[in-house]
């Protein structure tokens, strides 16, 4: 099951910030947060990832929190090609001989810009 | 990041029959995964692909519906068995490095 609950949907004006919400209390210390959006008829995108700091990179921002219990997504100046489903994701530690970890999906944000 | 090719994008099939999606990845990776996105819905991880052994279902997915082959690195197929007009979904390929997970753009099955 998911680790992660964001809610169903957000509104933002184009070209202010975007913050989307996404708490995961039942993290684990090793898990890392990851941010994906789907725009329709799309395979997922990444966005950003982050384990305890907070991240920036060229998309957007994330902020966890000290206790790692919640993170929220800031996309600093949205524009309606950011309309789109947010998925905040913990990444499910696996132990298939060192290699990598499966993504499960929650539910996700609608986010719709609005003009 | 890896670029992954998915085929067929979309097909429409008709109830009883089966349809093969193939995931070509143009570097190698250690880890594939399977998808499914019902309409409307969220995606559902349905199996890890490991090349060189059986892949790993998730719950409620199982090994005769849905027969994964990992033959090397780059190449991975799904197979939609037996397919039921609840099989229609779109169908995405993933692959998974240390850090970063790149997935196709899908394949949408209608079944009829």
């Amino acid at each position: 099951d998911a680790k992660t609950t964001q809610p169903p949907s957000m509104d933002c004006a184009e070209g202010r910030a975007a913050n989307l919400p996404c708490n995961h209390s039942t993290i684990s210390g090793n898990e890392y947060v990851y941010w994906y959006r789907q725009i329709h008829s799309q395979g997922p995108q990444y966005i950003i990832h982050g384990l305890k700091n907070n991240e920036t990179n060229e998309m957007a921002s994330l902020i966890i929190t000290e206790d790692r219990k919640s993170s929220t997504l800031i996309l600093p100046h949205a524009t309606l090609r950011d309309t789109a489903v947010y998925y905040c994701i913990v990444r499910v530690e696996m132990n298939y001989g060192g290699a990598t970890n499966k993504l499960i999906f929650g539910t996700g944000t609608l986010l719709a810009v609005q003009p | 990041s890896a670029v992954i090719s998915q085929k067929p994008s979309r097909d429409i099939c008709q109830r009883g029959t089966s349809l093969t999606i193939q995931c070509q990845v143009d570097s190698q990776v250690t880890m594939m995964f399977w998808y499914r996105q019902q309409p409307g819905q969220s995606l559902t991880l349905i199996a890890t692909a490991n090349q060189g052994s059986e892949a790993t279902y998730e719950s409620g997915f199982v090994i005769d519906k849905f027969p994964i082959s990992r033959p090397n690195l780059t190449f991975s197929t799904l197979t939609v068995s037996n397919m039921s007009p609840e099989d229609s979904s779109i169908y995405l390929c993933s692959v998974g490095a240390n850090y970063g997970y790149t997935f196709g753009s899908g394949t949408r099955l209608t079944v009829v």
